[in-house]
């Protein structure tokens, strides 16, 4: 089964400062992965997606992602986060497997921005 | 481009009350996907349409679940007999149908409370 972590619940930086946020993964084979951002009472919005070639891929709003099979981890990056960047951040791997579109979600990383 | 539009935003109900909620799609997608998203976590994986038909449903869908999608266009999501722990966020996505990698595109949610 594929299951995706997200190591830290919540992480808090100040404005200006450089960001990773950290997503390792469980996959049988070449998984298509995915970073979603949602802000509070709102619905997931897609920052970036990986399925194959260059493995580091940019993304919306100036995010990033590196994509490393040794270590099985997709982690996200920003050079230097701005206020509007507070929100809770999804890492998702999938599909489960040929016909199967279910994606895999971590619990989460919430990013809390100090003025 | 109107993206997934849901309705309601927010219900409150009784439990043992049914409820229904809506999920238009993007309109050239025709690949739907309902998720159940809890407080603190990620959203899970609760079923899938393509077209009109449905292809997939996950475990977490008990009996009193029922999702449809009747002209392949809007979906419905019914709970019949509402229990406290079915209080989530309900979160519809929509795809293109004919490439593995086409994204998810998440609408805000509708958020239900069971008292």
């Amino acid at each position: 089964a594929q299951s995706v972590t997200q190591p830290d619940i919540h992480i808090t930086v100040s404005e200006g400062a450089s960001l990773e946020l950290r997503c390792n993964y469980s996959y049988g084979a070449t998984p298509y992965l995915f970073w979603y951002v949602q802000s509070p009472g709102q619905g997931l919005q897609l920052l970036l997606k990986y399925f194959s070639g260059d493995t580091l891929v940019q993304g919306i709003k100036g995010f990033e992602a590196e994509f490393k099979r040794s270590q099985s981890s997709f982690n996200l990056r920003k050079p230097s986060v701005h206020w509007s960047d507070a929100a809770e951040y999804f890492c998702a791997v999938g599909p489960l497997g040929a016909g199967s579109y279910q994606l895999t979600f971590g619990k989460g990383t919430k990013l809390s921005v100090i003025p | 481009d109107t993206g997934v539009s849901q309705d309601p935003r927010h219900k409150i109900t009784k439990r043992g009350q049914n409820v229904t909620f809506r999920c238009d799609p993007i309109s050239e997608h025709n690949r739907l996907y309902w998720y159940r998203q809890t407080l603190g976590q990620g959203p899970e994986f609760l079923t899938y349409f393509q077209n009109e038909a449905q292809l997939e449903k996950s475990r977490l869908l008990s009996d009193r679940f029922s999702a449809e999608r009747p002209k392949g266009s809007f979906s419905t999501l019914e709970i019949q007999r509402t229990e406290q722990g079915d209080s989530a966020m309900y979160l519809c996505a929509s795809s293109v149908q004919g490439a593995d990698n086409s994204p998810l595109h998440f609408g805000n949610g509708t958020r239900l409370t069971v008292t």
